[in-house]
């Protein structure tokens, strides 16, 4: 079955600065990558999604990059900021969302 | 999105009983999914619930552990029975709306 690897398990980076995850995913026919940021004590929320048909894609200040020969995908946050403290899960699944297949996180802190 | 929502929020159970867990959609779906957290952990497909049907369970997740109901298309429950510490984990029903996963608000249970 699928396998997602996700570092770093922890980043700590200064405000203002960028902020990059990397996941790699071990099934060539997955299809369908999003990443969720999870704030302490709550549910994960999903901030930004990718499919197989497209190598990158921009949300504001996120942005996701998908390599499919590689079998990688990165979450790029720039201009970081203090709210964007949390744990980032990234996913991948061969069925769009169902059955999604989380990497193991990663626990980012801001410092003002 | 949807509005899901779960009761319990969160409950401490003794070692040998079992919870059940509600989660209501506002919106009609044909499966729900439930995941669980252990602590300080990733998220892990329990199960997929069919309105009609069996739940289908995931790799070393069994129905006599975790049997779950989906009376309707806005309604699910997952048991989790005979419980131990180590059930201990938030356990998180979600669906797929617009194409993406969305989670509950999340059941925090902790066994003694």
């Amino acid at each position: 079955g699928e396998n997602v690897e996700q570092h770093p398990s922890t980043l700590s980076v200064q405000e203002g600065d960028s902020a990059v995850i990397k996941c790699t995913y071990s099934d060539s026919a997955s299809n369908y990558f999003p990443w969720y940021k999870q704030e302490l004590g709550k549910r994960p929320q999903l901030i930004i999604d990718i499919r197989s048909n497209v190598g990158e894609k921009k949300d504001q200040r996120i942005a996701v990059t998908l390599n499919k020969t590689a079998k990688h995908f990165s979450l790029h946050i720039t201009e970081t900021q203090p709210e964007d403290s949390a744990v980032y899960f990234c996913a991948a699944s061969k069925g769009g969302a169902q059955k999604l297949v989380f990497g193991q996180g990663t626990r980012l802190t801001i410092n003002p | 999105s949807a509005v899901i929502s779960q009761k319990p929020s969160r409950d401490i159970c003794q070692r040998g009983t079992s919870l059940t867990i509600q989660c209501q959609v506002d919106s009609q779906v044909t499966m729900m999914f439930w995941y669980r957290q252990q602590p300080g952990q990733s998220l892990t497909l329990i199960a997929t619930a069919n309105q009609g049907s069996e739940a289908t369970y995931e790799s070393g997740f069994v129905i006599d552990k975790f049997p779950i109901s989906r009376p309707n298309l806005t309604f699910s429950t997952l048991t989790v029975s005979n419980m131990s510490p180590e059930d201990s984990s938030i356990y998180l029903c979600s669906v797929v709306l617009t194409g993406a996963l969305f989670f509950g608000s999340g059941t925090q249970l902790s066994v003694l």
